[in-house]
């Protein structure tokens, strides 16, 4: 199994709602990444986990809260977002000195 | 601070043309580099990657990228384009050692006119 898989694959959220990405993988990588990209630009990291820990976060705002309950799965908890923070949201994962692999996204729209 | 510049935000080849996507990195350390690609409304693939093993890295599709330490640089090729080519290709680089982050080039559109 070679796959991160994201769900939902589709969000429309208002500015008041709290929901949740989730991201899994079973290739028993360590690390596990959030992304945000925006149309026509590239992805742009947010956090990175290391061995379950917050390793990075790329100065996000709050409103972006990651979890990593356990080595396979990922969460970014959204709470009060803003329409600006509509994107595609990528998650991957990674051994150490491999290729990140990802998934296909969460379209995300915030009205 | 590790980065990558990717020289052309778009590049029109013909059908059956060469494809030469550019890419140079800045690095303080031996870098791991990356190409990926990204179809419409999808997450993005790996094309090839150099983990500091062959300079001349081969990877999926037919694509081919050369390490080049003296003029930082890893350009991706392919001998003869194929309308599936027609994509986002990014450039990416990552220090070695440990988890860390992989950083995107700015992409590029490849074209492919029939």
């Amino acid at each position: 199994d070679t796959e991160v898989t994201q769900t939902p694959k589709h969000l429309v959220m208002g500015m008041t709602n709290k929901k949740s990405l989730k991201c899994e993988q079973h290739m028993g990588h360590r690390a596990m990444y959030w992304y945000k990209q925006k149309a026509k630009k590239p992805p742009e990291l947010m956090f990175v986990y290391s061995y379950e820990k917050l390793s990075i976060n790329e100065s996000v705002p709050s409103r972006f809260s990651p979890e990593c309950p356990n080595s396979s799965l990922l969460n970014l908890h959204l709470h009060a977002l803003q329409p600006e923070d509509s994107a595609l949201y990528l998650c991957a994962s990674r051994a150490v000195g491999t290729e990140a692999f990802f998934g296909q996204g969460t379209r995300l729209t915030v009205v | 601070a590790q980065s990558v510049t990717q020289l052309g935000s778009h590049v029109s080849v013909s059908e059956g043309a060469l494809v030469l996507l550019r890419c140079n990195y800045s690095s303080s350390v031996p870098p791991y580099l990356f190409w990926y690609v990204q179809y419409p409304n999808q997450g993005l693939q790996l094309l090839l990657k150099y983990t500091s093993a062959a300079t001349l890295v081969k990877g999926i599709n037919g694509f081919e990228a050369e390490f080049k330490k003296s003029e930082t640089s890893f350009h991706l090729t392919k001998p003869s384009a194929h309308m599936s080519d027609a994509a986002e290709y990014f450039c990416a680089v990552s220090e070695t050692g440990g988890y860390q982050k992989v950083t995107f080039g700015t992409g590029t559109k490849l074209q492919v006119i029939p």
